[in-house]
């Protein structure tokens, strides 16, 4: 069955550092996803992203957030200047095409900023 | 703004029980999508089920059922006879149909389900 994929796992980084987690989307899916989970708390859309570009975005993604799809497989989330508060699961996601079609999820990136 | 309340923060039963997890949306639009994800304890997000706002029909998956009652604007999840592998998170979510290219999910808090031998 086609998955989602997510790297790293896990990341221990330290404040003001740069991180890019990477996913890894279905591959005939057109629209992705970032969500974030900060530990014992619900799942928060950050940003989606349709035809190479950002559809919509939460408060959260502020400016030390981008997203970029480099190549027809990879689809990327840059922290700028990593902040403790950025600490938390981090979830790609896909969808295929239109109307409410189910969002997969990957398996998370674990980020820990210290 | 849309609003999904998973009123049960935890809840444990005994394995073979039957449990019911609640799902209580907020929505203005006529047409949405209604979810239900398992987080297991290693982390990642299980799809369960979608449901679209036209279709009230319950449904039954081997031991999982779901109850959508648009009157109530509930989207109750049970599971049957639950064994200790359905020790999870579970967050019920809601996405709109803005008629755009997103299609963003709203989650619920999430009732942790412990299921004990």
């Amino acid at each position: 069955e086609p998955e989602v994929t997510q790297t790293p796992s896990h990341q221990v980084t330290q404040m003001g550092q740069e991180v890019i987690l990477r996913c890894v989307p279905i591959s005939n899916h057109l629209y992705f996803y970032w969500y974030r989970q900060i530990l014992g708390q619900k799942v928060e859309f950050l940003v989606s992203f349709y035809n190479n570009e950002i559809s919509e975005k939460s408060e959260i993604f502020d400016d030390q957030f981008s997203v970029e799809r480099p190549d027809g497989s990879n689809f990327t989330l840059k922290i700028r200047s990593t902040k403790l508060e950025d600490s938390a699961m981090y979830f790609c996601a896909s969808s295929g095409t239109l109307s409410g079609n189910t969002i997969y999820f990957g398996e998370g990136s674990w980020l820990t900023v210290v | 703004a849309q609003k999904v309340t998973q009123a049960q923060t935890e809840i444990s039963v005994v394995e073979k029980e039957d449990v019911t997890l609640d799902c209580v949306y907020e929505t203005r639009d006529t047409t949405y999508y209604l979810f239900w994800y398992k987080q297991p304890p290693s982390g990642e997000l299980v799809f369960l089920i979608r449901r679209n706002s036209f279709d009230e029909q319950n449904e039954i998956s081997g031991r999982y059922s779901w109850n959508f009652q648009k009157s109530t604007s509930s989207f109750n999840f049970t599971i049957t006879a639950s064994q200790v592998v359905d020790s999870a998170v579970y967050f019920c979510a809601l996405s709109e149909d803005s008629g755009g290219s997103n299609y963003k999910l709203t989650f619920g808090k999430g009732t942790l389900l412990t299921v004990n031998p």
